[in-house]
């Protein structure tokens, strides 16, 4: 069963770039046609879909997001990687990676357990 | 942007009981539909995907139904493990959650 971590700094500074990396065990990110996603939840406040990159490379950004992020794969390491640039206060929340998976619909089937990144000065 | 809103934002079931969670969505989703449970400090889990299939390893006291702008999730039969927090999500125009119902012990 695929299993996934996320890494990387829990504290940003204003204006920074926040990033984040998503290690996928348990399985070959480049096998199956799946797409890696990035989630995240803001403290007491719904989930939002940042975005996702299919193994070939493509991808798909929320569109109130598309001017900050970047999300890219390594696949000789295995991770996907998440880059939110100028980054506010806004922006803190539970960073989760994600597999979505065309089999069912593409919804999310794996989920990381999440990581906290707090933006402060 | 397609916005979900569920509703309660609390609901409080005994044991045993069944419990009934709506979701309703700013424009037609068709069946483009999924609910996820979240535990504490956990990731969200895949329940019901197609606005009524369960997902691998999903019991059957999980159903989902609804097409369009509203949906249920209904748990049968509540076990102590099913205490969490239920979230819906179309997904036929990116992707949007839903604010969540949280479902507590009465």
């Amino acid at each position: 069963q695929v299993q996934l971590q996320e890494s990387g700094p829990g504290l940003v500074k204003p204006s920074q770039t926040l990033s984040l990396i998503c290690t996928v065990s348990g399985g070959s990110i480049s096998g199956g046609n799946y797409y890696w996603s990035w989630i995240r939840q803001p403290a007491g406040k719904e989930l939002e879909w940042i975005g996702r990159i299919y193994t070939s490379g493509r991808t798909n950004y929320n569109p109130s997001l598309k001017s900050r992020v970047t999300i890219s794969v390594d696949t000789s390491k295995n991770q996907f990687s998440l880059k939110l640039s100028s980054v506010t206060a806004a922006d803190t929340a539970v960073y989760f990676c994600a597999r979505e998976n065309p089999s069912h619909d593409t919804t999310i089937d794996s989920w990381g357990q999440g990581t906290l990144v707090t933006v402060s000065s | 942007e397609i916005v979900m809103t569920q509703s309660p934002a609390t609901l409080s079931v005994s044991l045993g009981e069944r419990a009934t969670l709506s979701c309703r969505a700013s424009q037609s989703v068709s069946s483009n539909l999924a609910w996820y449970q979240q535990r504490p400090g956990q990731g969200p889990r895949l329940l019901i995907y197609g606005a009524s299939t369960r997902a691998t390893g999903i019991p059957a006291r999980f159903s989902g139904s609804g097409s369009g702008t509203e949906f249920t999730l209904t748990i049968s039969s509540l076990q102590s493990e099913d205490f969490a927090v239920y979230y819906c999500q179309q997904y036929i125009n990116w992707r949007t959650f839903g604010g969540g119902t949280k479902v507590e012990i009465k």
